[in-house]
């Protein structure tokens, strides 16, 4: 089974700047996350979407941060304008829909970004 | 408010030795809770999981145990090996609303050496 792919795995801009992450999680799984880890600390949820509606946002800073999952499936993450405290690991992941149960939830690798 | 935390950020061991990590949690609301294993510029691997019914529960080489009166998880693991080297988080889902798809809130994370 594939896991969830993320790219770029890198990315280097301005502060000012724009910058956009797409996710594509495993197939099949209804519910989709976007995190946000700086480092040397735990990820932290930005966004949940079941299915192509949103859950929860938040913890999603949305005067500069915006995110879509188009059709239930693929989803991205924007960033406009960015600030130097962007700059941290943006994973995603993503469970399937099972009422009452657990939660799993598989990431990908992380997109990388620094502000500079 | 709403907190997971470890109480050693670092925990050195030889190999073959067991390791054992720490959590605590302050959310009372909190019914299940999982561990995972990140890898340098790697998305956390899920590891084990126990739900709040639950005192402990093994995996291979891996035991989770729950203490709900002092709101405590930890992480066993057995005939550590070098490539057990990680940082590992645990984390928590808080089941507010009767919705199963609670957010995760992730502890701080603790670093795993494994000496050969």
């Amino acid at each position: 089974e594939a896991g969830v792919a993320q790219s770029p795995r890198y990315k280097i801009i301005e502060k000012r700047q724009s910058v956009a992450f797409w996710c594509n999680p495993i197939s099949g799984h209804a519910t989709l996350y976007w995190y946000q880890q700086i480092l040397g600390q735990g990820p932290k949820l930005l966004i949940q979407f079941q299915n192509n509606g949103v859950v929860d946002d938040s913890q999603l800073p949305k005067d500069r941060f915006s995110a879509e999952r188009l059709k239930g499936v693929d989803s991205t993450l924007k960033i406009q304008p960015a600030k130097l405290e962007d700059s941290a690991v943006y994973l995603c992941a993503s469970s399937p829909l099972i009422a009452g149960a657990k939660n799993i939830q598989y990431f990908g690798a992380g997109t990388r970004l620094s502000v500079l | 408010g709403e907190s997971v935390g470890l109480h050693l950020p670092t925990l050195s061991v030889q190999e073959g030795d067991n390791s054992i990590i720490n959590c605590a949690y302050s959310n009372s609301a909190s019914d299940y809770f999982i561990w995972y294993k990140q890898e340098s510029g790697k998305g956390p691997q899920f590891i084990i999981d126990i739900r709040s019914n639950m005192d402990k529960r093994q995996g291979q080489r891996v035991t989770v145990l729950l203490n709900k009166t002092v709101k405590h998880l930890s992480l066993q693991i057995a005939a550590t090996q070098p490539g057990d080297s990680a940082v590992y988080f645990c984390a928590e889902r808080s089941n507010a609303g009767g919705t199963s798809y609670g957010k995760l809130t992730f502890g701080q994370g603790t670093i795993l050496t494994v000496h050969p």
